[in-house]
């Protein structure tokens, strides 16, 4: 069955980076792209950017821009996010999720809680 | 930041009808993009329940449905029960190709 891992919970100080990863498992990791969707306290889910694990090709949201790397290792089928100059405000669950043929996000992973407090 | 409007919550006794929107514009929804519905229990992940405007994904009961017109689109939940009270998303893309989200709506089962 298909399923996306993601790394534990994380705790930064405000201008840290965070390096979240994402493992998939139960299908072939470079067929599917896989989103970055991000869901903080009382706020609604954000979309972050994509990553194409066969090229490697990248696009991201404009407010991340500057801050956000997706990168991934197919030899492991991992994929990676990385968020730079954190601020209290990137405090939030980060999800990792695929997305299939219909441009449909259709499994996600457990998500991974990101902490930004001095 | 989101550009799709969907009304903060809705209400319905069990067994009841609900129906929200999901409101786009011209750039999104309106330029002819699928929209896709996730539910989202509290403390667990989005769940994708409509997707291509009016699929079910296998496992996902009839109860729920989908439809798109125009520039929105809109998530009916028939015969409501109290497992289906969650926050409810819309998804579509704009004209750059960008994941776009909907507001989201909370749904409450009195």
């Amino acid at each position: 069955q298909v399923q996306l891992v993601q790394s534990g919970a994380e705790v930064k100080k405000p201008g840290a980076s965070v390096k979240v990863s994402c493992k998939a498992s139960g299908y072939t990791f470079t067929s599917y792209d896989i989103n970055w969707v991000r869901l903080a306290t009382g706020q609604g889910l954000e979309w972050m950017g994509w990553m194409n694990p066969n090229s490697g090709n990248t696009g991201h949201a404009q407010k991340f821009q500057g801050r956000v790397t997706m990168t991934r290792d197919t030899s492991i089928g991992t994929a990676y996010l990385e968020l730079s100059s954190l601020r209290s405000e990137d405090t939030a669950v980060y999800y990792c999720a695929r997305r299939n043929q219909w441009l449909a996000i259709d499994y996600w992973g457990q998500g991974t809680l990101v902490t930004v407090s001095s | 930041q989101s550009v799709l409007t969907q009304p903060p919550s809705v209400s319905g006794a069990p067994g009841q009808r609900v129906t929200f929107s999901c409101t786009g514009s011209s750039s999104n929804i309106g330029a002819g993009y699928d929209v896709h519905w996730y539910q989202q229990l509290p403390g667990t992940a989005p769940k994708l329940l409509i997707y291509g405007n009016n699929n079910r994904p296998s496992g996902v009961p009839d109860r729920f449905s989908g439809s798109k017109s125009g520039t929105s689109a809109s998530l009916a939940i028939t015969g409501l029960q109290p497992e289906d009270e969650a926050d409810y998303y819309c998804q579509s893309y704009d004209s750059s190709l960008s994941v776009v989200f909907g507001t989201g709506t909370k749904v409450t089962v009195l």
